[in-house]
């Protein structure tokens, strides 16, 4: 079973605050990602991280940010949360191409 | 550009009967194909996966088959129970290439007690 935590699972933030969105993993995994996804519609990748301080922007335009200080470790931040960034983010982890993605729980996240 | 593609939004089955998704994909470069199973408010879990050099892989009730030269794979569960309802996605990634999956949009699957 795979080791992903997300925390937290729900947000509620105001529009402009600023919010880090917590991802580890316990495998060792060199490879990490965020989704987004909203109902109905495709999980959209935003950042993914090839290893420690390696980052990557992903298909999705994002005004987030992530950083990868240690392997285990994959925050995501929003510097000015707007209500266009109200979604479902969710965070993977991978060994190697030929492996399937583990993902955690995810963050709901809503922007009012 | 979708290049994953599941057109049907949702389907329903009779419990016990067979469920079937498909999965359409549009870059000839994929060649490690994945499903996973999703329940609101969770993220996704990981159900079967196949490579290009096979045309099926079992595990259990899930088979999932793959048409390289239609670009297409599926999902069968066999026998359908309610606690397989849920969204499925299928994903690919191109093994010789980035660290990339694409997920297409998801099926809701309902299965009829």
């Amino acid at each position: 079973e795979a080791d992903i935590y997300q925390t937290p699972r729900y947000l509620v933030i105001g529009t402009g605050k600023k919010i880090t969105l917590e991802c580890s993993q316990t495998m060792g995994h060199d490879k990490m990602y965020w989704y987004q996804q909203d109902p109905g519609m495709e999980l959209h990748l935003i950042h993914y991280s090839y290893g420690v301080n390696s980052t990557e922007k992903g298909d999705l335009s994002s005004e987030s940010t992530v950083s990868r200080i240690r392997t285990e470790h994959f925050p995501l931040t929003l510097e000015s949360a707007r209500p266009s960034h109200t979604s479902q983010y969710l965070c993977a982890s991978t060994r190697n191409k030929n492996s399937p993605l583990h993902f955690g729980n995810g963050t709901r996240l809503t922007v009012t | 550009d979708q290049q994953v593609k599941q057109n049907s939004p949702s389907l329903s089955v009779q419990e016990g009967r067979i469920s079937i998704l498909n999965c359409d994909y549009t870059n000839s470069m994929f060649d490690y194909f994945l499903w996973y199973k999703k329940y609101p408010a969770e993220g996704p879990t990981f159900l079967i996966s196949i490579s290009s050099i096979k045309d099926k892989n079992e595990d259990g009730r899930f088979t999932v088959f793959l048409n390289k030269s239609a670009k297409h794979l599926s999902l069968h569960i066999v026998p359908s129970q309610p606690g397989d309802s849920a969204v499925y996605f299928c994903a690919a990634i191109t093994t010789s290439g980035t660290y990339k999956y694409i997920f297409g949009t998801g099926t809701r699957l309902k299965v009829l007690a």
